[in-house]
């Protein structure tokens, strides 16, 4: 059973660029959650999401920021005109809604020159 | 709001010696409990939950850690740290009942050192 997975690992943006962060999450999970890692610090709690719905987004920032989970397909974090403070590991997790767990993958790194 | 406290940013001990990770949450209820590893430059590997029952949980790579209620207290122990136990832990509590998010402690550093 392949684990969570996550592309790209390693993503460079200049400032005022887009950046794309997709997650696919484990087989049979239909729960995805998002979180950054700042330097340094632990991880904070961004965005939970089922198919098709945003069930808790109160750690999103409000402007630049947003995440999709569609029917088909990757869950997708989004952040327009990135800036020089949004270089971060952005790790997602999953589950199965049912069980406690959540399984993290392996993270974007995102640096912006 | 819950909240987790980790004492101490990094640990050091020597291979053979005994491991302590302090983890200390605030919650209007008990919540459930969990201990993630991350390796440099990866993603995070859970290590141990709990979430009722018995209050001492064993995990992978012999680690446990015993949750107190009475002193909202969630530490992990291992008896013998070896080189390769060296990496970031991360404590992190959850509501109980339906899936939500994790909030976790700032980490702690372990060092194993010869």
């Amino acid at each position: 059973n392949a684990g969570v997975m996550q592309n790209p690992r390693h993503l460079v943006r200049r400032r005022g660029q887009e950046a794309r962060l997709r997650c696919s999450p484990m087989k049979g999970h239909s729960h995805v959650y998002w979180y950054r890692q700042l330097p340094e610090e632990g991880l904070k709690f961004m965005v939970y999401l089922q198919k098709e719905n945003i069930i808790d987004e109160s750690g999103m920032p409000k402007e630049r920021f947003s995440a999709e989970f569609p029917k088909e397909g990757p869950s997708i974090l989004r952040i327009q005109q990135v800036v020089r403070g949004d270089s971060a590991a952005y790790f997602c997790a999953s589950s199965s809604g049912n069980e406690d767990t959540q399984y993290f993958g392996p993270g974007t790194r995102l640096t912006v020159l | 709001a819950q909240s987790v406290t980790q004492l101490g940013s990094h640990v050091s001990v020597s291979e053979g010696a005994l491991v302590l990770l302090r983890c200390n949450y605030s919650s209007s209820v008990p919540p459930y409990l969990f201990w993630y590893v991350q390796y440099p430059n990866q993603g995070l590997q859970l290590l141990l939950k709990y979430t009722t029952g018995a209050t001492l949980v064993k995990g992978i790579n012999g680690f446990e850690a015993e949750f107190k209620k009475s002193e909202t207290s969630f530490h992990l122990t291992k008896p013998s740290a070896h080189m390769s136990d060296a990496a970031e832990y991360f404590c992190a509590v959850r509501d109980t009942g339906t899936a939500s998010k994790l909030t976790f402690g700032t980490g702690t550093r372990l060092q194993v050192t010869l």
